[in-house]
């Protein structure tokens, strides 16, 4: 239950399009969503998170889509570039817990082909 | 967004040795610090959480006399590797989460550790 699947596990989109990667989710007692960007040999950045009150959030070229009833949801980078080429992981924590610990996805490899 | 600073970035030592590994979160008050360690091509794996003041609480499977951390303030937590070995080597990455700021958690750059 404290899973979350990630998929795919790679990625290849050529320069101008759109990548989509998909997470899912068991607990239903997660209430919030972030999606981290990782460059090699470096940390996670936080790339945008959202809510499950709403259905989407868009933060310039990077957009969620969240469905509640289904447990899952989506980011979507539109107009993908050579350096959005990274490791991108979704992730899901409970609020009410005090120990705030996400549960991360297993991680999408994405490459931009110029 | 917040910073977490991670020190040092990357460090080789020798069987046996312990090597520590700093993180400070630079502008704002970190409740609750993580620690992960990560594979190659794999995903984050929490070591443990800790809060300031009290002691560390160790995933299962962690072992804790291995792996000593110290949260002794707000914006200060501490990985040592006891007696490291080569299958210690790994990437290290901590985080930090203030209560004031939900539940976002704030990443260091990480620390390569290889042990020799």
């Amino acid at each position: 239950q404290q899973q979350v699947k990630q998929s795919p596990q790679s990625l290849i989109v050529q320069k101008g399009g759109i990548s989509i990667i998909n997470c899912a989710y068991e607990n239903t007692a997660f209430d919030y969503f972030p999606w981290y960007q990782q460059f090699p040999g470096k940390g996670p950045a936080l790339l945008i998170a959202i809510r499950p009150d709403v259905s989407e959030k868009k933060e310039g070229r990077f957009t969620i889509s969240f469905n509640k009833s289904a447990k899952q949801f989506s980011l979507h980078i539109m107009d993908s570039q050579p350096g959005d080429s990274a490791t991108y992981f979704c992730a899901a924590v409970k609020g009410s817990s005090n120990t705030g610990k996400l549960i991360f996805g297993q991680g999408t490899t994405l490459q931009v082909k110029p | 967004g917040a910073v977490v600073s991670q020190h040092p970035s990357r460090v080789i030592c020798k069987s046996g040795t312990s090597v520590k590994i700093e993180c400070r979160s630079l502008d704002f008050q970190a409740t609750t610090m993580f620690w992960y360690r990560q594979f190659p091509k794999q995903s984050l794996m929490l070591m443990a959480t800790s809060n300031e003041g009290s002691k560390a609480t160790y995933e299962q499977g962690v072992e804790k006399d291995k792996f000593l951390i110290n949260h002794a303030s707000l914006t200060l937590s501490t990985l040592t590797v006891t007696s490291a070995h080569p299958e210690d080597s790994s990437f290290y990455i901590c985080s930090a989460r203030a209560g004031t700021r939900g539940n976002i958690q704030y990443f260091g750059a990480g620390t390569r550790l290889s042990v020799l």
